[in-house]
């Protein structure tokens, strides 16, 4: 099984607006974390937002939101005002803790494009 | 300067010579990774290490090596290149999980074309 989902492998969205991207986990873990990093097309990683599991108030990081839900297991980004830059692959990513070490798994990403 | 820097950034190769890919960081973190990204996968971590004398196999560590050659420095060798092992290769870091965040820091990148 999949320990992290993205379902939407392409997005649009037009500027000015807002925009959700998805994502679900998958952990038997009471302590994890939760991440969103943007890659440009210039091929780099950049962090944007982490959550963790006992943060009991949505992370918020400039136009960035997560939108986390406990109980079904989703931790969806919420990007505000959408510029033309933001225009990237966007990976959901979990660190959890299995067998005394901590591993950070991603998803498949989704591909946003911001429509002028 | 970048803080997590990679070298080469480009490199194309041939079926069987051996490659290395080299990893370094000025964050002063303990612990080091490398993924490879392929379309469609997204990262998938091949080897990572929580400290020099600590290396751990990840998801797909089948045709690689590590080396841990100090705090700074991480490479990744694939003894006998093939054609699948084309793919973006990541090195990242992070601190340990007195963190609050523990976010990883990405170098940027090496494309690796196996001919």
């Amino acid at each position: 099984a999949q320990k992290i989902t993205q379902t939407q492998p392409g997005m649009f969205v037009q500027e000015k607006e807002a925009v959700t991207l998805d994502c679900t986990y998958d952990t038997s873990d009471q302590s994890y974390g939760l991440f969103w990093y943007k890659q440009p097309s210039s091929g780099e990683m950049i962090f944007l937002i982490y959550q963790g599991s006992y943060d009991e108030q949505n992370a918020t990081e400039g136009r960035y939101s997560l939108n986390f839900q406990k109980a079904r297991k989703s931790a969806n980004l919420v990007i505000s005002a959408s510029q033309l830059g933001d225009s990237a692959m966007y990976f959901c990513a979990m660190r959890e803790r299995t067998s005394g070490t901590y591993k950070y798994i991603f998803g498949t990403g989704t591909r946003l494009k911001v429509l002028a | 300067d970048a803080d997590v820097t990679q070298t080469p950034r480009n490199r194309i190769t041939k079926t069987g010579k051996r490659i290395m890919l080299e990893c370094s960081q000025t964050k002063g973190h303990d612990r080091m990774y490398w993924y490879r990204q392929d379309p469609g996968l997204g990262l998938r971590l091949i080897y990572y290490s929580f400290d020099v004398k600590d290396i751990n196999k990840g998801e797909i560590s089948d045709g690689y090596s590590v080396s841990r050659q100090a705090q700074a420095k991480f490479s990744l060798s694939l003894e006998s290149a093939i054609p699948n092992q084309t793919a973006l290769y990541f090195c990242a870091t992070s601190v340990g999980p007195s963190s609050p965040y523990n976010e990883q820091f990405f170098g940027p990148g090496t494309r690796l074309t196996v001919l």
